[in-house]
């Protein structure tokens, strides 16, 4: 199974500066027939049900902020949020989808500080 | 408004049965493969099976193969698992996820349903 592994486990950063997530596949997730990264970014709010941020790298899903965005091509990449709200306070998960079975990183805890 | 309401979580003994079900509304159901996803409390997302738009294709995780089985009735619009020989490490809540495409990737979730598995 391809290994995701998210970097750092938690994060604090201040309202409105820049909050960065990595995520390092175990093996390269882009298929070079299509020039796709097969990875996505999801946020999980306490108590609720992942949501959708990012998939094919970089490719926001429809109405999430454009203060997100993600970036990588391989086996590295990142999630950014470039002015962080009280709201984007959240677990963060990458997956890949290249593969089966897809599989997720362990999770990135992001806090104010 | 795309709608995924996920039921039939519950406290079950080890070695027993569960089936859980997942409604689909807003969309149109048997157009999407989908998926379920768990998570145990505590811990991250682990996909646990597939199916494509029509059913006949499922795909599962190697820790459930052999003992969930996924199906749906797109007549009801409705997603089904169905879990057998429940293990402890089975416990999580359990998601159902529409995908992209035959892509493994999901733009909505359901709130999920606890499957707790104790003697």
């Amino acid at each position: 199974d391809t290994v995701m592994t998210q970097s750092p486990d938690s994060l604090a950063v201040s309202l409105g500066e820049r909050a960065t997530i990595n995520c390092k596949s175990s093996q390269s997730i882009l298929n070079s027939s299509n020039n796709k990264n097969y990875l996505a970014w999801y946020q999980q709010r306490p108590g609720q049900p992942p949501k959708l941020l990012i998939y094919w790298a970089s490719m926001r899903e429809s109405g999430v902020p454009d203060r997100f965005s993600g970036s990588g091509s391989g086996t590295d990449f990142t999630l950014t949020i470039s002015s962080l709200q009280t709201e984007d306070v959240a677990l963060y998960y990458c997956q890949q989808y290249y593969s089966s079975p897809s599989t997720f990183g362990q999770g990135t805890k992001l806090e104010i500080k | 408004e795309v709608q995924l309401v996920e039921s039939g979580g519950g406290l079950v003994q080890p070695g027993g049965s569960l089936r859980l079900s997942c409604a689909g509304s807003g969309f149109t159901f048997s157009s999407y493969w989908m998926h379920w996803v768990r998570q145990a409390p505590g811990k991250g997302l682990v996909w646990v099976s597939r199916i494509n738009s029509d059913g006949s294709s499922t795909t599962y995780a190697d820790s459930v193969k052999g003992r969930f089985t996924i199906s749906r009735d797109n007549a009801k619009n409705t997603l089904y698992l169905q879990m057998n020989s429940l293990r402890a490490d089975d416990t999580a809540v359990y998601y159902c996820a529409r995908g992209i495409g035959a892509a493994t990737v999901f733009d909505y979730w359901g709130q999920g349903t606890l499957v707790t598995v104790s003697s």
